[in-house]
């Protein structure tokens, strides 16, 4: 699977948008975008996934450059219970079930009232 | 939807006693279940992949003989601690792949061992 380099850690004020940056730059063809999120002491939370084009739903938005080098995830209005690492995944996905998942260090994002 | 449960939250136990995690997906089925462990201020490790009806595979590492790992159906995986001691205190936490391969996490369970 594909590397990611967060930040490590990001700020927010509550009620502002979130862009939490991902470069993924040596990304395969066939390898999607996830994110995931952690609350302290709680199992990852599913946030949205890409494979090229961008992808909206109800708790964010996922931009992929053109050349799918990078992403970005939007969290439009943040609130305090946003607080949580993001984490940003790419692995081979789509269809065939069984494809693990490998954590890096994320980014810690702070909202702040 | 995607809902995947936990049992128990939280475990203490004493040393050389055997411990067992449920993970249940709750409202799909998942042919393929995940096991991490997590320690503090770290991020998740993947621990075994379980396959419903045949073998656990476990990553590097990790003793298949002291994480016994049982998927008997489409909507249960265990996870059995065997012979626990202070340094298998952590943070357990299982992960289901539906049909889309999206996995999907339970709430996670914590074990302390004395």
């Amino acid at each position: 699977d594909a590397k990611t380099t967060q930040p490590p850690s990001m700020d927010c004020a509550e009620g502002r948008a979130a862009n939490l940056p991902c470069n993924h730059s040596t990304i395969s063809g066939n390898e999607y975008v996830y994110w995931y999120r952690q609350i302290h002491s709680q199992g990852p939370q599913y946030i949205i996934h890409g494979l090229k084009n961008n992808e909206t739903n109800e708790m964010a938005s996922l931009i992929i450059t053109e050349d799918r080098k990078s992403s970005t995830l939007i969290l439009p209005h943040a609130t305090l219970r946003d607080t949580a690492v993001y984490y940003c995944i790419v692995r081979v996905g789509g269809g065939n079930a069984g494809n693990m998942l490998t954590f890096g260090g994320g980014t810690r994002l702070m909202v702040k009232p | 939807g995607a809902v995947v449960s936990q049992h128990p939250s939280r475990v203490i136990c004493k040393s050389g006693t055997s411990v067992k995690i449920e993970c249940r997906s709750l409202d799909f089925q998942a042919t393929t279940m995940f096991w991490y462990r997590q320690f503090p201020k770290k991020s998740l490790m993947l621990m075994a992949t379980s396959n419903e009806g045949s073998k656990a595979t476990y990553e590097q590492g990790v003793e298949k003989d002291k994480f016994l790992i049982n998927h008997a159906s489409l909507t249960l995986s265990t996870l059995t601690v065997t012979s626990a001691h202070p340094e298998d205190s952590s943070f357990y936490i299982c992960s289901a792949s539906d049909l889309k391969d999206t996995q999907y996490f339970g709430p996670g369970t914590r074990l302390t061992v004395l």
